[in-house]
């Protein structure tokens, strides 16, 4: 049972470069979500998904756009990166919004 | 920006010792969710409360619902080494800028990191 799985686990970018973190799960959840987590600033809401066919801001979505591809799947994509999107990227998925939410094994992201 | 206060920020303690942390919040919750992250790893859920007054144990870990709705506690006993991580606290909190999606976003706070000396 996979869960929520994240592809690539590791990438570096140019400044400049852009690219997508994709995200799958296997759970059937209606409700998908995109965190970013940088020392001492726990983690924080980029966008989220309540459902297939709606996204939603969070905390910090300057810079990012995501795709609600289907009910799997939710992509978070960096048009032009900077070296300020230097963390580790976090993918889960819940049942609802207000449920307990399952987390991927990360994508560690570095902008040089 | 975020609405849930963790404290304490980190906490190192011996073996054997119990563990008591707290999470806070400026608004009513109708869901608590307790988390552990370990290095390199993404967030486990330990915890999931929703009723206010509710206490869950999980193993040596109990967390409780606050009767007020605006706080939690976890509490670990008998520390091991490999209680070791940053412990969230979580929660769905009021979505101010719902654009057709949901009134709520799971908001987290900013984590408690544990220390285990053997």
């Amino acid at each position: 049972n996979a869960g929520v799985t994240q592809t690539p686990k590791f990438q570096v970018l140019k400044t400049g470069q852009s690219m997508t973190l994709q995200c799958a799960q296997d759970m059937n959840h209606n409700s998908m979500y995109w965190y970013r987590q940088d020392p001492g600033m726990g983690l924080r809401l980029i966008y989220y998904s309540a459902s297939e066919g709606t996204t939603d801001k969070g905390e910090v979505p300057n810079g990012y756009n995501v795709s609600r591809l289907n009910k799997r799947e939710f992509s978070l994509r960096l048009e032009s990166a900077a070296p300020s999107q230097t963390s580790v990227y976090f993918c889960a998925s819940s049942r609802q919004v207000y449920t307990e939410a399952f987390f991927g094994q990360g994508t560690r992201l570095t902008v040089v | 920006g975020q609405q849930l206060n963790q404290s304490p920020q980190s906490m190192f303690i011996q073996e054997g010792e119990d563990v008591s942390m707290n999470c806070t919040s400026s608004s009513i919750f109708n869901t608590w969710l307790w988390y552990k992250q370990e290095p390199g790893e993404g967030p486990v859920l330990l915890i999931a409360l929703y009723k206010a007054g509710e206490l869950t144990s999980n193993g040596r870990l109990t967390a409780q619902f606050g009767i007020t709705r605006k706080d939690s506690f976890l509490n670990i006993s008998a520390s091991i080494p490999s209680d070791v991580g940053i412990y969230f606290c979580a929660g769905p909190s009021p979505n101010h800028f719902n654009s057709g999606g949901s009134n709520y976003k799971l908001t987290f706070g900013k984590g408690t990191l544990l220390t285990v000396n053997p």
